[in-house]
């Protein structure tokens, strides 16, 4: 079946430090794919998405490019903050009839100053 | 305004009680979502519901029934609340068939069945 597969947490980092988040998928056919973020307390929240091979979701500084051939979608940002520090899901949408979505298992991250 | 609430936002109650979490989204969405998340942060979807009618069943036991009233309200009842149904719930809309798919998430309501 279609799943999610990213790196188990906790991340910790220092403020300013360089952030990778790993992802990748196993899915049936081509699956949009999700970056959601939970602040603490919170409920997710969009982060970036990408809908076909090769394209780049970018906001708030992060980037993850959906990468076909390697069947990844990695969350990187260059410079993290204080800020940044939630937990953080891929997840995965096939296309058509198929509106669920389905999640990997979340990293939390925390950024100290 | 807010975009997709859940009510209430705690819920603390005695094992075998019957208890009802109600959402809302002002989005005109046509599609909603019951996910639930246990301790360890895992989401997994429960239910889905597209224009009132249910297209998502995963394997969630029959003490648990959706009821959408409209496009706008999807409420989950619970029968028999069990110690392993402790888990924050979220509920979420979208609209299916348009570039985005987003979902968006409400704020979650935190059960606790003591």
């Amino acid at each position: 079946g279609d799943s999610v597969t990213q790196m188990e947490g906790p991340v910790t980092l220092s403020e300013e430090a360089f952030l990778t988040i790993n992802c990748t998928y196993t899915a049936t056919g081509y699956p949009s794919l999700f970056w959601y973020v939970q602040y603490p307390g919170e409920g997710l929240q969009l982060l970036l998405k990408a809908t076909k091979a090769d394209d780049k979701g970018s906001n708030k500084g992060f980037e993850a490019t959906y990468r076909k051939e390697t069947t990844s979608f990695h969350l990187e940002k260059g410079s993290v903050q204080v800020s940044d520090s939630a937990v953080y899901f891929c997840a995965l949408k096939l296309g058509g009839s198929n509106y669920k979505l389905t999640f990997g298992k979340g990293t939390l991250l925390t950024v100290n100053p | 305004d807010t975009a997709v609430s859940q009510t209430p936002k705690y819920l603390v109650t005695q094992m075998g009680n019957d208890k009802s979490i109600k959402c809302e989204q002002n989005l005109g969405h046509d599609t909603m979502y019951w996910y639930k998340q246990d301790s360890k942060k895992f989401l997994k979807i429960m239910f889905s519901y597209n224009n009132k009618e249910l297209i998502i069943n995963e394997t969630v036991p029959n003490r648990f029934s959706p009821k959408s009233p409209d496009k706008a309200h999807l409420n989950l009842h619970i029968n028999s609340l069990e110690l392993g149904d402790s888990a924050v719930y979220f509920c979420a809309s979208s609209q299916i068939g348009t570039s985005q798919e987003t979902q968006y998430f409400g704020p979650g309501t935190r059960l606790l069945v003591l």
